[in-house]
């Protein structure tokens, strides 16, 4: 069965430093991956997706994400986080080898907090 | 560009009426989704739909019924509200491509008294 986890219900950094959101996932072909940002009372914002290629992917504001199929993960990544960042944070996937179902799993998600 | 727009953005309404959450979308986007977000279960699929009139079951679909006979729209209907149902609801769309990426909008927020 698909699934998909993120460990951390809350991750704690201080503004400047090195951000890391963790998730990992579980398919049993390969993996469509994708993480996406919420702000407060908005809606799902998309920040990336590994689909194939590159292990390393980049998205919006900043945000870059690696995937590790050894590991079965795709953690979130910044180099220096700004207090704008705080927001929570969800990870999804999706079995590519399930042809036109387009339904993604979702994780739980992670509420960043970035300190001034 | 408008997107993907919901309404009403807050709705408060009574157990046992009927309740009707609207989304339309402007990109002509095939597939479209309902969820319902609530703390601690993260993101839950109700209802999806691959095209005009076809639809189908979520994780969590009992008590809502959904109907698309135009592709930009996909109402999802609430046919006896029940406290159970509060939360917020979130619309979603995304293309035929295998690229997946879904479009959230803005979401609404229901209340059941």
């Amino acid at each position: 069965a698909q699934s998909v986890a993120q460990p951390e219900d809350q991750v704690n950094v201080a503004e400047g430093n090195p951000l890391t959101v963790k998730c990992t996932y579980s398919v049993s072909g390969n993996p469509y991956l994708f993480w996406y940002v919420q702000y407060p009372n908005r809606g799902l914002q998309f920040l990336l997706k590994y689909i194939t290629g590159d292990n390393l992917v980049k998205g919006s504001y900043g945000f870059e994400a690696e995937f590790n199929k050894s590991q079965t993960s795709f953690h979130l990544k910044k180099p220096s986080a700004l207090v704008s960042d705080s927001a929570l944070y969800f990870c999804a996937v999706r079995d590519a080898n399930t042809g036109n179902n387009r339904k993604l799993i979702w994780g739980l998600g992670t509420s960043l907090a970035v300190n001034p | 560009d408008a997107g993907i727009t919901q309404s009403p953005r807050y709705k408060i309404t009574e157990t046992g009426r009927q309740v009707t959450l609207m989304c339309h979308q402007t990109w002509s986007h095939s597939y479209m989704f309902w969820y319902r977000q609530d703390l601690g279960h993260g993101l839950r699929l109700i209802y999806y739909s691959a095209a005009a009139d076809i639809t189908d079951k979520g994780e969590v679909p009992d008590g809502y019924v959904v109907s698309r006979s135009k592709t930009e729209n996909f109402p999802l209907t609430l046919e006896s509200a029940t406290r159970s149902q509060t939360s917020v609801y979130f619309c979603a769309s995304s293309s035929l491509g295998l690229t997946d990426t879904q479009y959230f909008g803005p979401g609404t927020r229901l209340t059941v008294l």
